[in-house]
C-alpha cells in the first residue's frame, strides 16, 4: 500500500466553526506533513511530524492546529479561519524526517478548503 | 537550500521527448536535485533525484551538469497524462537530526503535451 489518504476531498466551514482534516498512511513512515497550496501557486510547508512529535511549524497561524496521535495519523484542526486561509491541504510522509538521498514524500489528493 | 530557476511553461508534442531545465548555479556540495511533478488537482508526485551522476528510473532521466550549477529532466516519450507542473527542487541530504525534511516548492514549469 503505497497511498496517502486524505478525508474530507472538499470541505466548506464558516469562519466561526471548527473542523479538522485528516490523514491516514499505512507505509510504516515515521514521518509526516502538512502543506498548503492556494491556486496557481507551489506547495508551501506547513508542519512536519517525525516520530509522532513535532520538528518544524513554518510559523503557522495558531488557528491551524496539528496533531499526530499515532504513526498513521496525521490530523490538521481547523478553528476560526479567515476567508484567505481557503486552499488546498495537503498530506504527505516519508520514510523518515530527514535521511540520505532518496526519502522521497508521498503526497494525498488533498482537501479543498472553502472558508466563507 | 539553494533556489532553482525554471521556466514558467514548455510545450511538448505527444511521442517526442520532453526536456526540462533547471538551474540551480549556488548548489551545494551535499545537496541533491529532486524532481516531482503535480497533475492537475492531485497532490505531487516523486519522479526522481540525483547528487551528481545522471540517474535513470521507469519514469524519466535525470542529467545534471559536471558542476552541478543546473539539471535536465527528461520524459523519453511524453503522452498526454504527463500534462503537468514539473517542480525542480534542491534539497540537503544526509542524516539530519529534528531538522526534518523539508521540500521548498518554486513556481515549477507548466508542462503541456499535445496531439
Amino acid at each position: 500500500d503505497t497511498e496517502v489518504t486524505q478525508t474530507p476531498k472538499h470541505l466548506v466551514m464558516g469562519m466561526t466553526n471548527k473542523k479538522s482534516l485528516k490523514c491516514e498512511q499505512h507505509m510504516g513512515h515515521r514521518a509526516m506533513y502538512w502543506y498548503k497550496q492556494k491556486a496557481k501557486k507551489p506547495p508551501e510547508l506547513m508542519f512536519v511530524y517525525s516520530y509522532e512529535k513535532l520538528s518544524i511549524n513554518e510559523s503557522v497561524p495558531s488557528r491551524f492546529s496539528p496533531e499526530c496521535p499515532n504513526s498513521s495519523l496525521l490530523n490538521l484542526h481547523l478553528h476560526a479561519l479567515q476567508p484567505e486561509d481557503s486552499a488546498l491541504y495537503l498530506c504527505a510522509s516519508s520514510q523518515y524526517a530527514g535521511g540520505r538521498g532518496l526519502n522521497e514524500q508521498f503526497f494525498g489528493p488533498g482537501t479543498r478548503l472553502t472558508v466563507l | 537550500d539553494a533556489k532553482t530557476t525554471q521556466p514558467p511553461s514548455m510545450d511538448c508534442a505527444e511521442g517526442r521527448a520532453a526536456n526540462l531545465p533547471c538551474n540551480h548555479s549556488t548548489i551545494s556540495g551535499n545537496e541533491y536535485v529532486y524532481w516531482y511533478r503535480q497533475i492537475h488537482s492531485q497532490g505531487p508526485q516523486y519522479i526522481i533525484h540525483g547528487l551528481k551522476n545522471n540517474e535513470t528510473n521507469e519514469m524519466a532521466s535525470l542529467i545534471i551538469t559536471e558542476d552541478r550549477k543546473s539539471s535536465t529532466l527528461i520524459l523519453p516519450h511524453a503522452t498526454l497524462r504527463d500534462t503537468a507542473v514539473y517542480y525542480c527542487i534542491v534539497r540537503v541530504g544526509g542524516v539530519l537530526t529534528g531538522g526534518g525534511n523539508k521540500l521548498t516548492f518554486g513556481t515549477g514549469t507548466q508542462l503541456k503535451v499535445e496531439l
